[in-house]
């Protein structure tokens, strides 16, 4: 069965310092997602890609985060200037279309310094 | 803006028992979804109930609907440990525009079976 793949599974990072997370979606799906969790806390929606662009961002996803799609398969959430309550398992998802549920991938843990 | 609030939190069942996880939600959801994570991992996709009085059984859990309540209910039939896990509901908003699917997720059942 076809899968969401993120890269890396843990990065470290020092403070202020820039990341980049990768997500392969599921080829044919036309919907993108990233959340993020805290530990121990709820899932957190940060924002959803459509027709390659924006389509909806939470308060999270401030001017230091930013998508991209820069070929038919990659799908990468930046963060430019890395602070501490950034550290999070960030999930991507991806959703086909209608009413489908949102597979979601294994996941990155962001571990800030 | 929908909130998702589940109930209980934390349950702790004997193999073999019943329990009734509760998810509320405080606006007009287009659909709830429910979905498990293990400890560590990604999360799986279990339900989606698209309408009032939907019901969906896959093994020993149950996932029905009540839009007018404003209330979806994860139903547990005679647990064993393989269901230890933590589940979440999450509903999709439209404000009366286009959805593009942003899940607002509960906060999570942490469920514990023992033997």
């Amino acid at each position: 069965e076809p899968e969401v793949t993120q890269t890396p599974s843990h990065q470290v990072t020092q403070m202020g310092q820039e990341v980049i997370l990768r997500c392969v979606p599921i080829s044919n799906h036309l919907y993108f997602y990233w959340y993020r969790q805290i530990l121990g806390q709820k899932v957190e929606f940060l924002v959803s890609f459509y027709n390659n662009e924006i389509s909806e961002k939470s308060e999270i996803f401030d001017d230091q985060f930013s998508v991209e799609r820069p070929d038919g398969s990659n799908f990468t959430l930046k963060i430019r200037s890395t602070k501490l309550e950034d550290s999070a398992m960030y999930f991507c998802a991806s959703r086909r279309t209608g009413y489908q549920p949102q597979h979601f991938g294994d996941g990155t843990r962001l571990s800030i310094l | 803006e929908l909130k998702v609030e589940q109930n209980p939190l934390f349950l702790s069942m004997q193999e073999g028992k019943n329990y009734t996880i509760y998810c509320n939600y405080s606006t007009t959801s287009d659909r709830l979804y429910w979905y498990r994570q293990d400890p560590g991992k990604s999360l799986e996709s279990l339900f989606v109930l698209l309408s009032n009085g939907a019901v969906k059984q896959e093994g020993r859990l149950m996932a029905s609907l009540d839009t007018k309540a404003r209330l979806s209910t994860l139903h547990i039939t005679a647990a064993v440990h393989d269901l230890s896990a933590t589940y979440f509901c999450a509903g999709v908003f439209n404000a009366g525009g286009t959805s593009y699917g942003k899940l607002t997720f509960g906060q999570g059942t942490i469920l514990t079976v023992h033997p």
